[in-house]
């Protein structure tokens, strides 16, 4: 699996767009990029995953540069409750691919 | 639609001991896999079934094991524990994909602590 870099930390102002980044330059052509949240002490939450196009849900949107050497997480209008450590994750697709492999990630705190 | 169910939630138990810990998937996923977490190695994989098949296996040693019924529900057990098996132990299950990718649902997890 390509490996990523995510800052340990970030912040955010509540109601704000939160923007995580996250660096995979040796992601291969049919690797996905996944995005899960982890809130303290609960199972990890699936986010958003892509793989070329960027892609947007209820809960975020993913942005992939045209390399796909990197992606960022965008919260739209954060709340308390996205305060959690975000995992971004390249695996690829297919029989096999549940074996994430998670990093430390990144700990966001939403401040009031 | 009911989620991931693992049980029991928390459990004390001494070095020595064994433990079973338990885990239903959402109906209709057949991949199960089972996840440690540790404050110091953070989330690690252990295994994954599929149609009461282990497909993958993680680096640990052998008193890590597991099995999966036909229907799809799943155990692990750990035998002469350590104090360093205290951990969250996670569950998920997932739609089989034979292309495209794959979403983990992760359950709330068994806490167990060795003492």
């Amino acid at each position: 699996d390509a490996k990523t870099t995510q800052p340990p930390s970030m912040d955010c102002a509540e109601g704000r767009a939160a923007n995580l980044p996250c660096n995979h330059s040796t992601i291969s052509g049919n690797e996905y990029v996944y995005w899960y949240r982890q809130i303290h002490s609960q199972g990890p939450q699936y986010i958003i995953h892509g793989l070329k196009n960027n892609e947007t849900n209820e809960m975020a949107s993913l942005i992939i540069t045209e390399d796909r050497k990197s992606s960022t997480l965008i919260l739209p209008h954060a709340t308390l409750r996205d305060t959690a450590v975000y995992y971004c994750i390249v695996r690829v697709a297919g029989a096999g691919s549940y074996q994430l492999t998670f990093g430390k990630g990144t700990k966001l705190s939403v401040i009031p | 639609k009911a989620g991931v169910t693992q049980t029991p939630r928390y459990l004390i138990k001494t070095r020595g001991q064994q433990v079973t810990l338990s885990c239903s998937p959402i109906s209709g996923h057949r991949s199960v896999s089972w996840y440690q977490q540790t404050p110091g190695q953070g989330l690690q994989f252990l295994f994954e079934y599929f149609s009461e098949t282990q497909r993958n296996k993680g680096n640990f040693p052998g008193r890590f094991s597991g099995r999966q019924f036909s229907n799809s529900r799943s155990e692990m057990n750990v035998s002469t524990l350590e104090l360093g098996d205290s951990a969250l132990y996670l569950c998920a299950s997932s739609l089989e994909r034979s292309s495209g990718a794959n979403v983990l649902t992760f359950g709330a997890g068994s806490r167990l602590t060795v003492l």
